[in-house]
């Protein structure tokens, strides 16, 4: 299993509304990244999470929580969001084997409209 | 600290045209490079990467050398096809907080036409 997988694929939620994506991966990596894309631009990096604790957070609004609850998944739980918050959220994650340069692998991220 | 500059698009080419794109880096250490692709309405995928100087990096035709001396990691293909019609992100990764982070440039539109 070399993937990493996101749900769910689209979402549209309110200002109002509580809401959470998900990844997983099984390929026993141990690094797992957050990224917001808008369109026509990179993506940008929000979280780190390396052996399961928070290692980078990009000074991001804390209408974006976080939460790491084993190796192999990742949540992000969205509350009080704002339509500019609207964008493309990928998850990635990199073995973290001690080796400098690991590739990071991406899934298919989740389509998020905040009305 | 460390950027990535890659050409400004689009690029719009015929079938079986020759493409590159320019990519350029600013490191202070010795970092991996990487292109990575995003299909429309898709996610990244790596494309290729090289980890040290003069390493060749390639896959699907593709090809990027990493530059030390001009500190480039330009792509090319010697005959692109309308499926690769993508957009593509030069980037490059930095140890920083003990886990690896990416640095992207802004991505080059490619359209290739019949």
């Amino acid at each position: 299993d070399t993937e990493v997988t996101q749900t769910p694929k689209h979402l549209v939620m309110g200002m109002t509304n509580k809401k959470s994506l998900k990844c997983e991966q099984h390929m026993g990596h141990r690094a797992m990244y957050w990224y917001k894309q808008k369109a026509k631009k990179p993506p940008e990096l929000m979280f780190v999470y390396s052996y399961e604790k928070l290692s980078i957070n990009e000074s991001v609004p804390s209408r974006f929580s976080p939460e790491c609850p084993n190796s192999s998944l990742l949540n992000l739980h969205l509350h009080a969001l704002q339509p500019e918050d609207s964008a493309l959220y990928l998850c990635a994650s990199s073995p973290y084997s001690g080796r400098l340069q690991e590739t990071q692998y991406f899934g298919p991220g989740t389509r998020l409209l905040v009305l | 600290g460390n950027s990535v500059t890659q050409m400004e698009g689009p690029v719009t080419l015929s079938e079986e045209a020759f493409l590159t794109i320019n990519c350029t880096y600013t490191a202070t250490g010795y970092p991996s490079l990487f292109w990575y692709v995003q299909y429309p309405g898709e996610g990244l995928q790596l494309l290729l990467k090289a980890t040290k100087a003069d390493d060749k990096g390639s896959n699907k035709g593709f090809e990027a050398t990493y530059r030390k001396e001009t500190t480039s990691f330009h792509l090319e293909k010697g005959s692109v096809q309308v499926s690769d019609s993508a957009v593509y992100f030069c980037a490059l990764s930095d140890l920083g907080g003990g886990s690896e982070k990416l640095v992207f440039g802004k991505g080059t539109k490619l359209t290739v036409n019949p």
